[in-house]
């Protein structure tokens, strides 16, 4: 069976620290990947997606990115990390387009 | 573009009492729909889904039916348990798509 990991599952940064959360899937090969953002008050937002190595496609302009080095693999990243970065950020996959997605257990980022 | 509205919780209720959250959608063509439940501190777990008109999906009790006519998905289960107290969201994905749109969710509190 698949399953989706993330850590850490916790985080506390300061602000204009760089960030790094990773996400890896197992059990399947060429899912497409997922990054959402789950911020208070705001619902769930669709960050980045990927359909395969090295494709990322943004969503929404900001100061994150996200890279995809491996197949089950996808990082997303920051620079200098801002207080309205903070937030449950949610990785998901899945087999296909237009198909359901799977979530991972998240990482909830805090931004001091 | 495509929008998701679900009824404003908390939703308190009682053990073995009728549960029914209202989701209503706007979309072009023929998306699919999710009902996913997520529990305190946990990621999104998929609780049922449909994919076209007067679909039913069913899990742990739960079901919604796909009605185009109305544009709604409404989530219902006829007794619940202390255990279902969690945010429930539902969602769409357009055919083909890669961005699963959600309502901003309702909580649900069983009291035994």
């Amino acid at each position: 069976s698949q399953t989706i990991h993330q850590w850490p599952a916790t985080l506390v940064q300061p602000v204009g620290s760089p960030l790094s959360l990773e996400c890896t899937v197992e059990g399947t090969s060429n899912p497409n990947l997922y990054w959402y953002r789950q911020a208070a008050g705001r619902g769930l937002q669709l960050l980045f997606y990927s359909v395969g190595i090295g494709q990322i496609s943004s969503e929404v302009p900001q100061n994150l990115s996200a890279s995809r080095p491996q197949d089950r693999q996808f990082i997303l990243s920051s620079k200098k990390l801002l207080l309205s970065d903070s937030g449950f950020y949610l990785c998901a996959w899945s087999l296909s387009r237009g198909g359901e997605q799977f979530f991972g257990p998240g990482t909830r980022l805090t931004v001091l | 573009g495509n929008s998701v509205t679900q009824m404003e919780g908390p939703v308190t209720l009682s053990e073995e009492a009728f549960l029914t959250i209202n989701c209503t959608y706007t979309a072009t063509g023929y998306p699919s729909l999710f009902w996913y439940v997520q529990y305190p501190g946990e990621g999104l777990q998929l609780l049922l889904k449909a994919t076209k008109a007067d679909d039913k999906g069913s899990n742990k009790g739960f079901e919604a039916t796909y009605r185009k006519e109305t544009t709604s998905f409404h989530l219902e289960k006829g007794s619940v348990q202390v255990s279902d107290s969690a945010v429930y969201f539902c969602a769409l994905i357009k055919a083909a798509g890669n961005k699963l749109t959600f309502g901003g969710g309702t909580r649900v509190l069983v009291k035994p």
